[in-house]
């Protein structure tokens, strides 16, 4: 099985760095990926990471560490439709390659 | 064009109905899933569908059960519904082969109520 854990909450200030951590734990990895989802509308894909290192897309980067079974998404120059949850997610083993999501964390940026 | 497309996007019913909710994806992907998004807003898979193999998620009812009547659609069941059946019911669809990530592309959401 997998077991993902990432933050409840978190707050921000408009034009600031955050970073949402994510420790996954699974019995074999396909990588890992990063959602974004606003109050009342889908999840939208941000990040797939596989190899360790930083990946950067814009104002929104994810860095994966597979030995440590750790991810984090940083998002800079905060704005305030960032306000979100960011869902981190791991695709199993075994061949059913299907994403097994974290709880979410809800980011709320102020100005 | 919507890329996943599910219906309705809202669903009001009393306990012990029964109801579908539909989902269609246009993007040729060869897998579609159901999840189940709670209060808590979890995202909980419930059904993963390739033209291959169904694979259920061992704790949901069997009260629920995804049809497929060909690779584009993948259509989720519910019987006998019960109040903590409410929930937001999402469709997605993924492409699983060499070169693709795999990434899963989200209908808009069903929010079903039981009174």
């Amino acid at each position: 099985g997998q077991n993902i854990d990432q933050p409840t909450e978190m707050t921000a200030t408009e034009g600031a760095i955050v970073q949402i951590n994510c420790t996954y734990q699974t019995s074999g990895f396909n990588g890992l990926f990063w959602y974004q989802q606003h109050a009342g509308e889908a999840p939208t894909f941000l990040s797939y990471n596989v190899l360790d290192g930083l990946e950067e897309k814009g104002r929104f980067s994810s860095f994966l560490s597979r030995s440590k079974g750790y991810s984090y998404l940083l998002l800079k120059e905060l704005q305030m439709k960032d306000s979100a949850s960011y869902l981190c997610a791991v695709p199993s083993s075994g061949g059913s390659y299907i994403p097994t999501f974290g709880r979410g964390t809800s980011l709320i940026v102020h100005p | 064009d919507t890329a996943v497309s599910q219906t309705p996007k809202y669903l009001v019913t009393q306990m012990g109905n029964d109801k579908s909710i539909k989902c269609e994806q246009n993007l040729g992907h060869d897998t579609m899933y159901w999840y189940k998004q709670d209060s808590k807003k979890f995202l909980k898979i419930m059904f993963s569908y390739n033209n291959k193999e169904l694979i259920i998620n061992e704790t949901v009812p069997n009260r629920f059960s995804p049809k497929s009547p060909d690779k584009a659609h993948l259509n989720l069941h519910i019987n006998s519904l019960e109040l903590g059946d409410s929930a937001v019911y999402f469709c997605a669809s993924s492409h699983r082969g060499q070169g693709t990530t795999g990434e899963l592309f989200f209908g808009e959401g069903s929010r079903l109520t039981v009174l």
